[in-house]
């Protein structure tokens, strides 16, 4: 009963390699988001979508493309990999009306060697 | 960037005592939440308060926000050693809403 599911879990991949991540909620929502945290455990946010369309990207290097094929449903795909790509990466979604609380999935350890 | 700034940034105490960790923000506001984070694991909503309240209780949590001061406290009161992770507090900015701004967090340590 997972409400918000990311895969994979861990991730390492060399540089110059492009990986996706997938993320999933079944709590009903309509936004998700896609979340860094780097080493420092500073969160920064990063792209959100509203029922399938982009309305927050933050200065963000297009080697990072987000995909909401629906609104339960939302990947990230990254080209070129860098090291400095190594964070963990967390999805959350929440209700845009409610104007509240994120749900956050189990994040995804990614590390570029 | 980042808006929240959390106080102190490590705190140990024990079992039984209580909590306090303090949040700064720099712009206005709709409301500021708190999450936990435990180690290797997402983040947990733990409380809402919007801005136009003052103090909110949820358990053992107690947030306060002062929005003269751009200041929010929590409080866990009878600390347990589940309570030990790191605490975020983040912003809901009145020009950009849903877009949260996370503080560096607070690393909580209960020992029994």
């Amino acid at each position: 009963d997972t409400a918000v599911s990311q895969t994979p879990k861990y991730l390492v991949t060399q540089m110059g390699n492009d990986k996706s991540i997938k993320c999933e909620q079944n709590l009903g929502h309509d936004t998700m988001y896609w979340y860094k945290q780097d080493s420092k455990k500073f969160l920064k946010i990063m792209f959100s979508y509203n029922n399938k369309e982009l309305i927050i990207n933050e200065t963000v290097p297009n080697r990072f493309s987000p995909k909401s094929p629906d609104k339960a449903h939302l990947n990230l795909h990254i080209n070129s990999l860098e090291l400095g790509d190594s964070a963990v990466y967390f999805c959350a979604s929440t209700d845009w009306g409610v104007k509240g609380e994120q749900y956050f999935g189990p994040g995804t350890r990614l590390t570029v060697t | 960037s980042q808006q929240g700034e959390e106080d102190p940034q490590a705190l140990s105490i024990q079992e039984g005592e209580n909590a306090t960790m303090n949040c700064s923000y720099k712009t206005s506001i709709n409301n500021l939440q708190w999450y936990r984070q435990n180690s290797g694991r997402g983040l947990v909503h733990l409380i809402l308060i919007r801005s136009n309240e003052r103090e909110k209780h949820s358990g053992r949590l107690r947030v306060t926000l002062d929005t003269s001061k751009k200041s929010s406290s929590l409080l866990i009161t009878a600390s347990r050693a589940a309570d030990t992770a790191s605490y975020f507090c983040a912003t809901d900015p009145t020009d950009s809403w849903g877009k949260l701004q996370f503080g560096a967090g607070t690393q909580v340590v209960v020992t029994p």
